[in-house]
Parts: structure tokens; sequence; C-alpha cells
């Protein structure tokens, strides 16, 4: 079956460190990948998404995500944390046999101490 | 408009009683999808619409729920007789058009969340 996997339920950064969100699938071929942000009493927000090309893509709010195909993982990264980076953050990935169904994770939960 | 909107934003409802919960895309987006989601866990497909035509139903969990969209622009999720295991935000996205290889964006509103007494 295909899948995604999000194995941190939560990771805690202090401002100002490095994040990183991990991802992990487990789909057949080369799918397109995507990253969601959940902020508390909103929707989910577009964050970025690798579909071909350069694997180091860069999204909103100076978040990037590297795209592995050997490790078939699309790590979410930031450099320098923000408190307000504090969210729920989802994988989300569509297979190529599929051009609308997404495959997601169950989420991770990012709390950025100050 | 600026993004997806769907209302309302909450609901609470007695067991047994219908509800219709209303998506309004971005103007000018093609295709509309359903989804719920349960605390703690991804987004679960529900329905997907290229303009008026319901594309795909197979996450419908049983013949209760329905959607429609009948001019290719607001879709409305409708729950007949709803249980108490019904309650679940209720998320509504859509995407500028079908496919274009599978690398179309989905925006997603701000959801209905469901509570069934």
């Amino acid at each position: 079956a295909q899948s995604v996997a999000q194995p941190e339920d939560q990771v805690n950064v202090a401002e100002g460190n490095p994040l990183t969100v991990k991802c992990t699938y487990s789909v057949s071929g080369n799918p397109y990948l995507f990253w969601y942000v959940q902020y508390p009493n909103r929707g989910l927000q577009f964050l970025l998404k690798y579909i071909t090309g350069d694997n180091l893509v860069k999204g909103s709010y100076g978040f990037e995500a590297e795209f592995n195909k050997s490790q078939t993982s699309f790590h979410l990264k930031k450099p320098s944390a923000l408190v307000s980076d504090s969210a729920l953050y989802f994988c989300a990935v569509r297979p190529l046999d599929s051009n609308y169904q997404l495959i997601w994770g169950a989420g991770t939960k990012l709390i950025i101490k100050p | 408009g600026a993004g997806v909107s769907q209302s309302p934003r909450y609901k609470v409802t007695k067991r047994g009683q219908d509800v219709a919960l209303r998506c309004d895309p971005i103007s000018g987006h093609v295709s509309l999808y359903w989804y719920r989601q349960a605390l703690g866990q991804g987004p679960e497909f529900l329905t997907y619409f290229n303009y008026e035509a319901q594309q795909d139903k197979s996450g419908l969990p049983n013949d209760r729920f329905s959607a429609e969209r009948p001019e290719g622009s607001i879709s409305t999720l409708t729950i007949q007789r709803t249980e108490q295991r019904d309650s679940a935000m209720y998320r509504c996205a859509s995407s500028l058009e079908e496919g274009v290889g599978g690398t179309d964006t989905q925006y997603f509103g701000p959801g209905t969340r469901l509570t069934v007494l």
C-alpha cells in the first residue's frame, strides 16, 4: 500500500536554531511531493512542492525541502526557526498514476521555544 | 476572492439531523475537492469535482454523504441523518485546473468543524 510517514509526532526547536521536519514515502515511481502547514483555527496552507529538477526546493516563509530519491524522503528545513513557525506540518504525496489524489502523512507538531 | 471560503465555520447538530456544508473555491479554479480530517491526522479524501462533474466519489464513507457543484463553482457537501462518528473537520480545496501532469497545487479553505451530539 502507498503511504507517507512523518516519524515524529512533535519536534521541539529553540528559536534561531535550524529545524528539520522529516517525511518519507512509499509510493511507486517518482511522485510529486508537497508540504502544507496548519496554524490553529486556520486552513491548510501550501508551503512548497517538488515536481522535477533541483532536489532543493524553496518555498514560503523561508522554508525549503530536500528531495532524496534513494532514501524516498522529502524533509522540510529552515535555517533559523521563528516562534511564529510553531504549527502543524503535513507532508503529502501525489503518485504519478493520479492527477489529483494526495496521500497524506499524519502531521508533525513543530514547537519553537523562545 | 482571495482564497477558498467555507461556511459555516462551526456547526453543532443533533444526531439524525441533516447538515449542508458550503465551499466557495478560488475564482476560476476548475477542480474542487472535499476532505475530512480527524484530530491529529492528515486529511482523508472524500470526493473530487472537475467543473460541475463529480469525477470521483470513492472516498465518501456511505450513502448518507453526497456532494454537488451544479454550476461548476460553489459546492455543497450534505450529510443526511448525521451520526456522532461524523464529527470531524471538513475541508474543501480547489486547484486551477485538472491534471497538468499532476503538478497542480490544491489550496485549502479554513474548514467546517462539525460536531454531532
